[in-house]
């Protein structure tokens, strides 16, 4: 079946910094791709519609600005998490649609910002 | 705006027990309905889905019906083993295909022991 690919699975890093997770769609192409968060105990939140070739479209609450999303190939969109802070460790999940409008997901990472 | 309740976990079973998760929603229309299940270290998966009232969906011997009256799509499953071990979500889409932004439940971990 299908698989969509995310990396890393877990991150550990420094107040301040910046944080990049990728998405991929591994035997597909995907126009659309989901981001979500998910705290402890809590359901999963989208976060962004990834749209390839154009801009994410973001929830509301969802700082664009903090979470950047890049869709640049049909296989690929990226989330960055920029000057990352402790509020923002969370488990993060991307999805991606195929052309039968099936989902298939990431197995996630893990953030967490000391 | 659309939310979905399930119980809360963990719910620890012995092999051969019945499993029953609940899940119930509030939506604007007539969403679809979804139970994904996620294997450790895996990303989420499809496990069955309903698209209209009374509909039954079904896999793996797992079932869930669509219940428009009581707005529940409770999970079950007859005698569940070691395998079925997972983090399950409910879930539900406006737009009628999984290819459409989903609001997700919590999760319900389930552990069952042999």
């Amino acid at each position: 079946g299908a698989v969509v690919s995310q990396h890393p699975s877990r991150v550990i890093c420094k107040s301040g910094t910046s944080v990049k997770i990728e998405c991929r769609s591994l035997d597909f192409q995907a126009t659309t791709m989901f981001w979500y968060r998910q705290f402890p105990k809590q359901s999963l939140m989208l976060m962004a519609t990834s749209n390839e070739g154009s801009k994410a479209t973001y929830e509301q609450g969802v700082e664009k600005d903090k979470f950047l999303i890049n869709h640049a190939s049909l296989t690929l969109s990226t989330l960055t998490v920029t000057s990352a802070h402790p509020e923002d460790s969370s488990f993060y999940i991307c999805s991606a649609v195929d052309s039968n409008e099936k989902l298939f997901f990431g197995s996630g990472t893990q953030l967490s910002v000391l | 705006g659309n939310s979905v309740t399930q119980m809360e976990g963990p719910v620890t079973l012995s092999e051969e027990a019945f499993l029953t998760i609940n899940c119930t929603y509030t939506a604007t229309g007539y969403p679809s309905l979804f139970w994904y299940v996620q294997y450790p270290g895996e990303g989420l998966q499809l496990l069955l889905k309903a698209t209209k009232a009374d509909d039954k969906g079904s896999n793996k011997g797992f079932e869930a019906t669509y219940r428009k009256e009581t707005t529940s799509f409770h999970l079950e499953k007859g005698s569940v083993q070691v395998s079925d071990s997972a983090v399950y979500f409910c879930a539900l889409s406006e737009g009628g295909a999984a290819g459409n932004k989903l609001t997700f439940g919590g999760g319900t971990r389930v552990l069952v022991k042999p």
